[in-house]
């Protein structure tokens, strides 16, 4: 089973700046991840697939990048909707989630 | 629209059965997969198992292989995640979701089910 690591578990941004999310793979998986926004009492919402594809829908300020075991996902501007916890998933094998990152707005 | 819509909440006695829908509309119901993901009260998500809506094929995280079975009617448009011999851990809300690129098996879910709540308690 390949473990996903995110970090750090909690991230308390100003709004207008910058949050970066990491997530870490256990060994290897290509491009083969993706990113969901879940806001409390909701389902996850799609934001990044294939590691820096946006879904469609998704605000420009939400990327992805990297590539093999490190990715991450970037917030270039927070707004206060964007308050939520993302979780990363990867695809390799059979899917596995990341255990979460809360954002939080200063 | 698209929509994935599931059914109701359920409380259920350990050692009890239940089987939760969620029936697909507005899209081609079998070109696209469907992932089952669990999430226990205040934890994350955790990926249960995939089913292939147009043959019927399935594949189960290890540790749902045992007392989970995902079928699904192509009538109706709708998928099915059976749970048997309920344990009070198996309280949680339980997703389906589309996989987002069509015939794709293993990529993002574009499209989720609001979610059901499933009480396992004596």
């Amino acid at each position: 089973e390949i473990v996903m690591t995110q970090s750090p578990a909690t991230l308390s941004v100003s709004p207008g700046e910058r949050a970066t999310l990491s997530c870490r793979a256990s060994q290897s998986i290509s491009s083969d991840l993706a990113w969901y926004q879940q806001k409390a009492g909701q389902a996850p919402r799609l934001l990044i697939y294939g590691a820096f594809i946006r879904a469609t829908g998704i605000p420009a300020r939400f990327s992805g990048s990297g590539s093999g075991t490190e990715f991450t996902l970037t917030i270039s501007s927070l707004q206060s909707e964007d308050s939520a916890v993302y979780y990363c998933q990867q695809f390799d094998t059979w899917p596995t989630f990341g255990g979460g990152t809360k954002v939080e707005i200063k | 629209q698209v929509h994935l819509v599931q059914s109701g909440a359920e409380v259920k006695k350990p050692g009890a059965s239940v089987k939760v829908s969620c029936k697909a509309s507005g899209y081609t119901f079998s070109s696209h997969y469907i992932y089952w993901v669990r999430q226990a009260p205040g934890q994350g998500l955790e990926w249960m198992g995939i089913i292939n809506p147009g043959g019927g094929g399935t594949s189960y995280a290890p540790q749902y292989q045992d007392r989970f079975t995902m079928t699904r009617d192509t009538s109706t448009s709708t998928v099915y995640m059976e749970m048997s011999s309920l344990k009070s851990e198996d309280t949680a809300v339980y997703f389906c979701a589309r996989v987002a690129v069509p015939g794709a098996p293993l990529s993002g879910c574009d499209l989720w089910g609001q979610g059901t709540l499933v009480t396992v308690s004596s």
